[in-house]
């Protein structure tokens, strides 16, 4: 099955220490991103990458690392977590070009 | 700073009523896509609209991408409770890598 998988679905940590939140995408897409989505503010794009080894920035990228080492993974890092991370977190990943983004199911991230 | 205005936020309305999402911007965009998210799972797809003035219909739900392709709508008629969700519109800006500009979205909840 064609498939974005985030995993955990679920985080609770404290602030300081340092999270990855795995996402892996089976569709051989080249373009991966990473959302997150507070209420009211819709989705707020933190990086993306167009291939194996091309990251950049979105729109709220502070306090946040990514990597593509390889086609199907993009890992996001955060080394310093702080309460204002709290939210809800999207991969997502499509061809380039005009197409639709495939997303994974999420994952919730409460740092106390 | 690019913008999609979409309203309203929040519709609350009685099963078989219409209804209408609105997405608004200033800038021009090679295509939108209009997007359905339930709770606990990330957005899908519902369509893309890519010429100006262009109407996309999927059973009950219309979807118009305005002449200028600044704005699009999308129309629920005789709305069902299985409407419920978070329906979001991304519009995509030429020459953005691919970027997209996402509303911040419309919670639709429809009562049997």
């Amino acid at each position: 099955e064609a498939q974005v998988t985030q995993n955990p679905r679920y985080l609770i940590t404290v602030t300081g220490k340092k999270l990855t939140v795995t996402c892996s995408q089976n569709m051989n897409h080249e373009y991966m991103s990473w959302y997150r989505q507070d209420p009211g503010l819709g989705l707020r794009q933190i990086y993306y990458s167009m291939n194996v080894e091309v990251t950049d920035k979105g729109d709220v990228p502070e306090g946040y690392k990514v990597s593509r080492k390889e086609k199907r993974n993009f890992p996001l890092i955060l080394e310093s977590p702080s309460p204002n991370q709290t939210s809800l977190y999207f991969c997502a990943s499509k061809v380039l070009g005009n197409s639709p983004l495939h997303f994974g199911n999420g994952t919730r991230l409460t740092v106390t | 700073t690019q913008l999609l205005e979409q309203s309203p936020q929040f519709l609350s309305i009685q099963e078989g009523e219409n209804l209408t999402v609105y997405c608004n911007s200033s800038s021009v965009f090679s295509s939108l896509q209009w997007y359905r998210q339930e709770p606990g799972e990330g957005p899908v797809l519902l369509v893309t609209v890519v010429t100006g003035g262009e109407v996309k219909k999927l059973k009950r739900l219309t979807f118009q991408f305005g002449d200028a392709r600044k704005d699009s709508s999308l129309h629920i008629t005789a709305a069902q409770p299985g409407d419920t969700g978070l329906y979001l519109c991304a519009g995509e800006v030429r020459y953005s890598n691919y970027q997209l500009i996402w509303g911040a979205g419309t919670k639709l909840i429809i009562k049997p």
